[in-house]
């Protein structure tokens, strides 16, 4: 069955800082992988996916991931964290058939990030 | 588009009431999910339709939950009776062609006390 694994609950990083939140999946074939980000009180938000080609996705609000077949794993990166990042960040893998493209994604715990002044 | 519309916001009741969260998808989104969120379990499925068909609703906890989708801009989430362990909050999400595009909606705070 599909998993996914965020070894970090809690990261701190200084506003500026370069950051690296881990995921690794587990799963039959090439999967479907994505981060989302929660901000408290809100809903789960879209920051970037992945499906097939180039392995350095690009995503929303200056992240990108990269997906690595032999390691299992798809990191979110930011060369400059802003203030703003502070948040919940939720990696997730698609479930089902065809590489995952149909039906339920299944979330990681998440990894809460804070950000210091 | 406005989104996936998710309401009541937040919802307190007394155990052993009835709840029933909505959920509007976004309008031609044809896979409509419907998701707790606790600190202990993180996020879990427990239901999911395609066309207004159940797909698989083997994430409902139990008997007491119920889920519908009468039409393609219409779904409910119904707790009858409610426990204090039900708390937690519930998030509908809706897609086009499954996991490809998920938008969440803001969620349902329920607090059974």
């Amino acid at each position: 069955a599909q998993s996914v694994t965020q070894p970090d609950i809690h990261i701190t990083v200084s506003e500026g800082a370069s950051l690296e939140l881990r995921c690794n999946y587990s799963y039959g074939a090439t999967p479907y992988l994505f981060w989302y980000v929660q901000s408290p009180g809100q809903g789960l938000q879209l920051l970037l996916k992945y499906f097939s080609g180039d392995t350095l996705v690009q995503g929303i609000k200056g992240f990108e991931a990269e997906f690595k077949r032999s390691q299992s794993s798809f990191n979110l990166r930011k060369p400059s964290v802003h203030w703003s990042d502070a948040a919940e960040y939720f990696c997730a893998v698609g479930a089902g058939n065809y590489g995952g493209s149909q039906g339920n994604l299944i979330f990681g715990k998440g990894t809460k990030l804070s950000v210091k002044p | 588009d406005a989104g996936v519309i998710q309401s009541p916001r937040h919802e307190v009741t007394e155990m052993g009431q009835e709840v029933t969260l909505r959920c509007k998808p976004i309008s031609g989104h044809d896979y409509l999910f419907w998701y707790r969120q606790t600190m202990m379990r993180g996020l879990e499925l427990l239901i999911y339709f395609n066309n207004n068909v159940p797909i698989d609703d083997s994430g409902m906890p139990e008997d007491r939950f119920s889920a519908k989708m009468p039409n393609a801009s219409f779904s409910t989430l119904k707790i009858q009776p409610s426990e204090p362990r039900d708390s937690a909050v519930y998030f509908c999400a809706s897609s086009l062609r499954g996991a490809s595009s998920y938008t969440f909606g803001s969620g349902t705070r329920l607090t059974v006390v």
